[in-house]
């Protein structure tokens, strides 16, 4: 199993640029989602799925849109990119994510994204 | 919203020295986990703690959830070079957070040869 993979893995955007940061899973997990990582920062949630067809938002979603048609993918588009989306975007899947679940979140390697 | 403030945020220390690193939230949870991030890597579960007073060890490091299930400590004995990374607690959703596991704002910790 590949588990989590992303791409790209670095990434440069000049403001106002488009683009797609592409997450898959081999491991048929229903829940994926996506989080931004900040310097000093912890892990912060932007969009969620909880299955094919089903999205919804995080704690910090503006600026960026989300789909998952298939169980496997689950893309994050930014539509018009902005110096404030510097960071680091992390994709991670898990077999649920039910009220009290102790399942372990898979994480991918990561988007290192600079907007300029 | 359940939080979770973790301290220190910074730590370095010497090769084979002990520490102790702490996750304290207001808000009860019925579990709690440890992930550690190394650098330019994303996060990796190291353990899970379900029943308040818990004590779980993983070779080095010692996990404890507290008794009332607000807070856990993770503790390192003799800590090495390849302790280095970024140590994240994390809880589960909440009955009024479906979907929305909480993350702490981690602690960086540096072990110096």
């Amino acid at each position: 199993n590949a588990g989590v993979t992303q791409t790209p893995k670095f990434q440069v955007l000049k403001t106002g640029q488009s683009m797609t940061l592409q997450c898959a899973q081999d491991m048929n997990h229903e829940y994926m989602s996506w989080y931004r990582q900040d310097p000093g920062m912890g892990l912060r949630l932007i969009h969620y799925s909880v299955g094919a067809g089903i999205t919804d938002q995080g704690e910090v979603p503006n600026g960026y849109n989300v789909s998952r048609s298939t169980t496997e993918d689950f893309p994050l588009r930014l539509l018009s990119a902005a110096p404030s989306q510097t960071s680091v975007y992390f994709c991670a899947s898990s077999y649920s994510i039910n009220y009290g679940a102790t399942d372990t979140q898979y994480f991918g390697p990561g988007t290192r994204l600079t907007v300029l | 919203t359940q939080l979770l403030e973790q301290s220190p945020q910074f730590l370095s220390i010497q090769e084979g020295e002990n520490l102790t690193v702490y996750c304290n939230s207001s808000s009860v949870f019925s579990s709690l986990q440890w992930y550690r991030q190394e650098p330019g890597e994303g996060p990796v579960l190291l353990v899970t703690v379900v029943t308040g007073g818990e004590v779980k060890k993983l070779k080095r490091l010692t996990f404890q959830f507290g008794d009332a299930r607000k807070d856990s400590s993770l503790h390192i004995t003799a800590a090495q070079p390849g302790d280095t990374g970024l140590y994240l607690c994390a809880g589960p959703p909440s009955n009024t957070n479906a979907g929305k596991s909480t993350f702490g704002d981690g602690t960086t910790l540096t072990v110096k040869p």
